[in-house]
């Protein structure tokens, strides 16, 4: 089974900072690298996928990085409606997600 | 649009059974990989089950033998057969679309609460 792990586990910043999320796979994954935000009480909602490929619809301020067992996932200027939940998830073998980072202002 | 409706979560005593559906719309269930992803109350994302276009299916080993996923295709619908539940299997439950090419979960439910207690 691939593990993901994810630093750190929670996080505050102003609003206008950029954000950054690590992502680590407990094996090669290539670039089979999703990420998903998640907001209090509802369903997660895609933004990257492949790494590092932008959803539609996604604002340009959302940016991911990485291949092999490292990747990254950036919010350039973070803005108030960012607070949620952001996780990584691989598909290189069945699927698992990471444990989540919680993002909120300061 | 597409619109993946779950049901038939609910409280369930430990060693019960219980089966959950999501029916789809503006979305072909039997074109498509299937998934259901749990979510324990105040936890992370952790993906259950899949069944893939061709039928094969695949469970995380914390289900594996207690859980079976499936599909009518006249009916559109995906379900779940839950049983011998625990007090851990108590979460959120959404089935999702996930691209074929992509492995990305595009289209999620609103989910369903199962909750294992006595």
């Amino acid at each position: 089974d691939i593990q993901m792990t994810q630093s750190p586990s929670s996080l505050s910043a102003s609003v206008g900072d950029r954000v950054t999320i690590t992502c680590q796979a407990s094996q090669d994954i290539s670039n089979y690298l999703n990420w998903y935000q998640q907001k209090p009480g509802k369903a997660p909602k895609l933004l990257i996928y492949d790494a590092s490929n932008l959803e539609t619809g996604v604002p340009s301020r959302f940016s991911g990085s990485g291949s092999g067992t490292d990747f990254t996932f950036t919010i350039s200027s973070l803005q108030p409606e960012d607070i949620a939940t952001y996780y990584c998830q691989q598909y290189d073998n069945l699927f698992t997600f990471g444990p989540g980072t919680k993002v909120d202002i300061k | 649009e597409v619109q993946l409706v779950e049901s038939g979560g609910g409280l369930i005593q430990p060693g019960g059974s219980l089966r959950l559906s999501c029916a789809a719309s503006g979305f072909t269930v039997s074109s498509n990989y299937m998934s259901w992803v749990r979510q324990a109350p105040g936890k992370g994302l952790e993906w259950v089950s899949v069944i893939y276009s061709g039928g094969s299916t695949y469970y995380a080993d914390s289900v594996k033998g207690r859980f079976t996923i499936s599909r009518d295709n006249s009916k559109n619908t995906l379900y779940l057969q839950m049983n011998s539940l625990r007090a851990e299997d108590t979460a959120v439950y959404y089935c999702a679309g996930v691209d074929t090419d992509h492995g990305k979960f595009d289209y999620w439910g609103q989910g369903t609460l199962v909750t294992v207690s006595s």
